[in-house]
């Protein structure tokens, strides 16, 4: 079946790296996404990564794919107190197809 | 160009009733998905919308439906509402022309309480 799981809770002290991980158990994911939800907002696409690349560089943010153990992982360089959120791994066939979405992981940042 | 907007903001109704919840999508959007996000949960698909005609749904019952206007508005109605449909639902339009599709624009959601 489709599933997608991901740590509920993660801190990090400001300045630090933040390492988000996921794991997805559909392997007809050809996109997989990490969006960010903030309170009272709707969900901002950060990054995504197409299935047969093993990484992604966007400014502060790295994805990594590791496809044969179906792992994903966001890190967040230099972790900034607006970057406190809830950050969601995700998964589709086409990028307007429906999305699989894992719990959220909660990023608290410490000062 | 206007981003996703979704109405009410907030709405709260009671056991039994009937909601329509309601999603304009970004000008010439074609498809329009809906999610439901209950408390602590990740969104969770319930149908996608592609030139008025459903075009996939997810695990819920008969009594979610949807439809889309040509005037890229959508609507959620969901009858015979139950507690545990008390979430955060969520719209996403999308343009999609065949191929690998383009990428799917959030709204802020409409938060229904169902006491």
């Amino acid at each position: 079946g489709e599933d997608v799981e991901q740590s509920l809770f993660l801190s990090v002290r400001e300045g630090d790296s933040s390492v988000i991980n996921c794991t997805y158990t559909d392997s007809s994911s050809t996109y997989l996404y990490w969006y960010k939800q903030e309170p009272g907002a709707g969900l901002q696409l950060l990054t995504y990564i197409f299935s047969n690349m093993d990484m992604k560089q966007d400014q502060r943010l790295t994805v990594l794919l590791n496809k044969k153990d179906k792992h994903l992982s966001l890190r967040i360089a230099d972790t900034q107190t607006g970057d406190s959120a809830i950050y969601f791994c995700a998964g589709g066939m086409n990028r307007d197809d429906k999305i699989i979405f894992g719990k959220g992981t909660r990023l608290h940042i410490l000062p | 160009e206007t981003g996703v907007t979704q109405s009410p903001t907030h709405l709260i109704k009671t056991r039994g009733q009937q909601v329509t919840l309601r999603c304009s999508s970004q000008s010439g959007h074609n498809t329009v998905s809906w999610y439901q996000q209950a408390l602590g949960q990740g969104p969770q698909f319930i149908f996608q919308y592609y030139r008025e005609e459903e075009n996939g749904r997810g695990n819920f019952p008969p009594r979610f439906s949807g439809l889309q206007f040509p005037n890229y508005s959508s609507e959620l109605n969901v009858n015979a509402l139950e507690l545990d449909d008390s979430a955060l639902y969520l719209c996403a339009s999308s343009l999609s022309a065949g191929g690998e599709g383009d990428e799917q624009f959030f709204g802020p959601g409409t938060r229904l309480t169902v006491l």
